[in-house]
């Protein structure tokens, strides 16, 4: 059981670049969202999902683009990377109380982002 | 408007002391307070979480002590051990919103390192 993959671990990008960043899991969960943690600044909502085919806005969404077109996927794209991107990127999933009383996060282990 | 404030920013203890971590909200909506704890190079993990119809809940050697009318909840390790060394992240979010879907609001995290 892996529950939350993220990839890729480590990804160096230049000014303008982009890319995607990939989530998987495999617990069947409705929700998913992806976090950035930067330091000082804890853990900050960028884009959530409630459900496949759906997404919303989170705290910081500006420069960052979402899809979820199978439920087990979550991607975050960078369209134009920019060095205020610079940060750790964390996806997570969960239940819906529609489906479990057990509505704890579930997180990958981070993709680090550096850009140069 | 940061919701849910986390204090203290670090924290060093001895082995076997008690670190206390407080968090204090404004939304009175919310009604769901995890904890987080997070290793280097890891995804945060789900510690313990109350609910407000309680006022304290023991998992362990970690408690939380919530204070309904201050608006405020902390966490407490007893008997605190090298390996708790991490940061910790209280957060909240509003459960009972119909069941759509909810969304953590985190605090900026605590870091804690207990010597030896």
């Amino acid at each position: 059981n892996a529950g939350v993959t993220q990839t890729p671990k480590f990804r160096v990008l230049k000014t303008g670049q982009s890319m995607t960043l990939l989530c998987a899991q495999d617990m069947n969960h409705e929700y998913m969202y992806w976090y950035r943690q930067d330091p000082g600044m804890g853990l900050r909502l960028i884009h959530y999902s409630v459900g496949e085919g759906t997404t919303a806005k989170g705290e910081v969404p500006d420069g960052y683009n979402v899809s979820r077109l199978k439920k087990q996927n979550f991607l975050l794209g960078l369209e134009s990377a920019a060095p205020s991107q610079t940060s750790v990127y964390f996806c997570a999933s969960s239940y819906s109380l529609r489906v479990s009383a057990n509505y704890g996060y579930t997180f990958g282990s981070g993709t680090r982002l550096t850009v140069v | 408007q940061q919701q849910v404030k986390q204090s203290p920013q670090s924290l060093i203890v001895q082995k076997g002391g008690i670190p206390i971590i407080n968090c204090a909200y404004e939304n009175t909506a919310f009604d769901y307070f995890p904890w987080y704890q997070q290793f280097p190079g890891k995804g945060p993990a789900l510690l313990i979480a109350i609910r407000p119809d309680v006022s304290e809940k023991k998992e362990g050697r970690f408690t939380i002590s919530f204070n309904k009318s201050a608006k405020q909840f902390s966490l407490h390790i007893m008997d605190s051990q090298p390996g708790d060394s991490a940061t910790y992240f209280c957060a909240a979010s509003i459960v009972n919103s119909g069941g759509s879907n909810y969304k953590l609001t985190f605090g900026k995290g605590t870091l804690l390192t207990v010597n030896p």
